[in-house]
């Protein structure tokens, strides 16, 4: 699985979007990009994937630009309850059989 | 449907004990995994499984042993606690859109 690189810590008014990056310059034609979000001490929680193209569900909205080296979570309206870790996964689908492993991740604090 | 299920929540164990950590899912789901997490680190993966009766090493599998007789259950088994497995321990399961965690299991080792 491609390697992924993701600032330690990200502040942002709540209210406001948040936008999270995270640079997987190595990915392979076929990995998708996967975000989970762990909010403190709790279970990881899946947030959105996406291959290609712009991504958008209920909890975010994942942008992947065009050579696919680089993308950016983004939460439209952070709360203060989307304090949390933030992790960014490249692989082959989630099925694919191959290990689901976890980096460092981005600590992004909502404040007031 | 109740997702991924861990048990215990808490335990402490003393040096030398056993103890052996359950997970259950109801999604059918063919992959699941054991990580661990220590206070202000990342995930580390343990043991995943592909499927009943395949079970393979993740990064940190020294004194751990894992089974996978259903596609429901996977339990993780502790030998001989030691210290150093203090920690907390998730328990996922996947399919093509994400993965599935449970709430953990808080193990304290003394």
């Amino acid at each position: 699985d491609a390697k992924t690189t993701q600032p330690p810590s990200m502040d942002c008014a709540e209210g406001r979007a948040a936008n999270l990056p995270c640079n997987h310059s190595t990915i392979s034609g076929n990995e998708y990009v996967y975000w989970y979000r762990q909010i403190h001490s709790q279970g990881p929680q899946y947030i959105i994937h996406g291959l290609k193209n712009n991504e958008t569900n209920e909890m975010a909205s994942l942008i992947i630009t065009e050579d696919r080296k680089s993308s950016t979570l983004i939460l439209p309206h952070a709360t203060l309850r989307d304090t949390a870790v933030y992790y960014c996964i490249v692989r082959v689908e989630e099925t694919s059989g191959s290990r689901l492993t976890f980096g460092e991740g981005t600590q992004l604090t909502v404040n007031p | 449907n109740a997702g991924v299920t861990q048990t215990p929540k808490f335990r402490i164990l003393k040096i030398g004990q056993s103890m052996t950590l359950q997970c259950t899912q109801d999604m059918n789901h063919n992959y699941m995994y054991w990580y661990r997490q220590d206070p202000g680190m990342g995930l580390k993966l343990i043991y995943y499984s592909v499927g009943a009766g395949i079970t393979d090493k993740g990064e940190v599998p020294n004194g751990y042993n894992v089974s996978r007789s259903t596609t429901e259950d996977f339990p993780l088994r502790l030998e001989l606690a030691a210290p150093s497995q203090t920690s907390v321990y998730f328990c996922a399961s996947t399919e093509t859109s994400g993965a599935f965690f449970g709430q953990g299991t808080r193990l304290t080792v003394v």
